[in-house]
């Protein structure tokens, strides 16, 4: 079993539609978590941090789920520049330090 | 402002031919990362550093080393690139602790002919 678990999709939907992720982790010492956007051929960019409370920013919405060891990610009313692909992120502290352990991403191609 | 800056951007080199690519940081973050992203594959952690501690993942293979002179430096050195090394190398910095984020350099993308 893979540490960190995405649906690589794609995902296409409509602009304006919910779309929702989600991410299991397999290491039940992980700590935080984390989503990130990249772009084709770019690096990642931190899109939140989900917090245990679940989190949300603007379109954005964060859950996590540790009993179950998932994280959701939810966007409500797509827009074109969401296009990209979404990586889940787990950090657990380890003796050398943080390790951060990504998934390998979910595409969302958001259409007209 | 650039805070982590990798070069070059993009690095062509011979198969077999020795390799360095830099990155440095303007944050001052005590941890430092390299990892290999292949396309549609997830960044892959090679090693990273704790300070001046070495952290090398054990399927890191002894082709790929590093170098941390500094703080604000560290280097990955491809001994013998192979064809299969040919990806998007990402350098990472993080300040430490539980929530802080991790910030990216743009990536060196590695050719090798």
């Amino acid at each position: 079993r893979k540490e960190v678990e995405q649906d690589p999709g794609p995902f296409n939907v409509p602009e304006g539609a919910t779309v929702a992720f989600n991410c299991t982790y397999s290491n039940s010492a992980s700590q935080s978590f984390f989503w990130y956007r990249q772009d084709c051929r770019k690096e990642p960019k931190l899109l939140m941090s989900v917090y245990s409370s679940g989190n949300e920013d603007g379109r954005f919405t964060a859950q996590l789920n540790r009993a179950s060891q998932y994280i959701s990610l939810l966007i409500r009313d797509s827009k074109l520049s969401d296009s990209a692909t979404y990586l889940c992120v787990v950090n657990a502290l380890t003796g050398g330090g943080n390790k951060l352990t990504f998934g390998t991403g979910t595409q969302l191609k958001v259409e007209l | 402002d650039a805070m982590v800056i990798q070069n070059p951007r993009y690095q062509v080199t011979q198969f077999g031919k020795p390799v360095t690519l830099s990155c440095s940081q303007t944050l001052n973050h005590n941890v430092m990362y390299w990892y290999q992203q292949k396309s549609s594959q997830a960044p892959k952690l090679l090693f990273h550093y704790y300070d001046k501690d070495f952290n090398n993942e054990a399927d890191t293979p002894d082709n790929f080393q590093s170098r941390r002179p500094n703080t604000s430096f560290c280097f990955l050195d491809i001994r013998s690139p192979g064809l299969g090394d040919a990806a998007m190398y990402l350098c990472a910095t993080l300040a430490g602790g539980r929530y802080n984020e991790q910030f990216f350099g743009p990536g060196t993308r590695l050719t090798v002919l």
